[in-house]
């Protein structure tokens, strides 16, 4: 597709276990990021990739969430032993490429449950 | 640590009314500014973005959107809202680097909903 198409669009999990959320890009976009957005919060920086420039990890909350990149395309955020805090929309953006002025097109996020 | 205040929550209006929505950014050196909108059931799309010029910047479907330094702010403007303008609109701030470039990341403020009454 055109867009950004992230996967799967809703995730209910049991607390302790770990889960994967993909990403894929606008073909062509070198700059990749992913956010959460929790109920009633605005959007949180968790990580960006650009190119194959290291990934600016310094959002990510704890240990328990990684994030890895292929090439310039498909990524995935891996939360490993789920808490119920990390209940929230997660959500991946990709653009031209830096510097970030320019328009970041958003997928349609992926909604994890932590119960 | 650099932050994006909106002031308002969640905003009520009669179809017709002029919008204010209030952005502020705590940051003292050189920003990339941006509104973005997410319509019911839609994603997150660009509205209107400053980087520099003319501090009066115009977006889609009659938003506009005016950068005033002296004051870090960055507030959202339309003359006349109609009832599709009903969405929740983010603020959001990326710092430009003293050597040129930008900070790769966009730092949002937490939102502001409207509901435009019919």
């Amino acid at each position: 597709g055109a867009g950004v198409s992230q996967s799967p669009s809703n995730k209910v999990t049991e607390k302790g276990k770990d889960v994967e959320l993909r990403c894929d890009p606008i073909s062509g976009h070198t700059a990749l990021y992913w956010y959460r957005q929790r109920l009633g919060q605005g959007l949180e920086f968790l990580i960006y990739f650009q190119g194959n420039s290291a990934p600016d990890k310094s959002g990510l909350p704890s240990d328990r969430f990684s994030a890895e990149r292929t090439g310039e395309s498909v990524s995935t955020l891996t939360i490993q032993r789920t808490q119920q805090e990390d209940s929230a929309v997660y959500l991946c953006a990709s653009s031209l490429g830096a510097p970030s002025w320019r328009e970041l097109f958003f997928g349609e996020g992926s909604r994890l449950t932590v119960l | 640590a650099q932050s994006v205040s909106q002031h308002n929550h969640h905003v009520i209006l009669s179809e017709a009314a002029s919008l204010e929505l209030g952005c502020n950014y705590s940051y003292g050196g050189t920003v990339n500014l941006f509104w973005y909108v997410q319509y019911p059931g839609q994603h997150l799309q660009l509205l209107l973005k400053y980087f520099s010029g003319d501090p009066l910047v115009k977006g889609i479907k009659g938003f506009e959107a005016e950068f005033i330094k002296s004051k870090f702010s960055f507030n959202l403007r339309k003359p006349s809202v109609q009832w599709s303008d009903t969405a929740e609109y983010f603020c959001a701030v990326s710092l430009r680097l003293r050597y040129g470039g930008s900070q790769g990341n966009l730092i949002f403020g937490k939102g502001t909903k409207l509901s435009v009454k019919p």
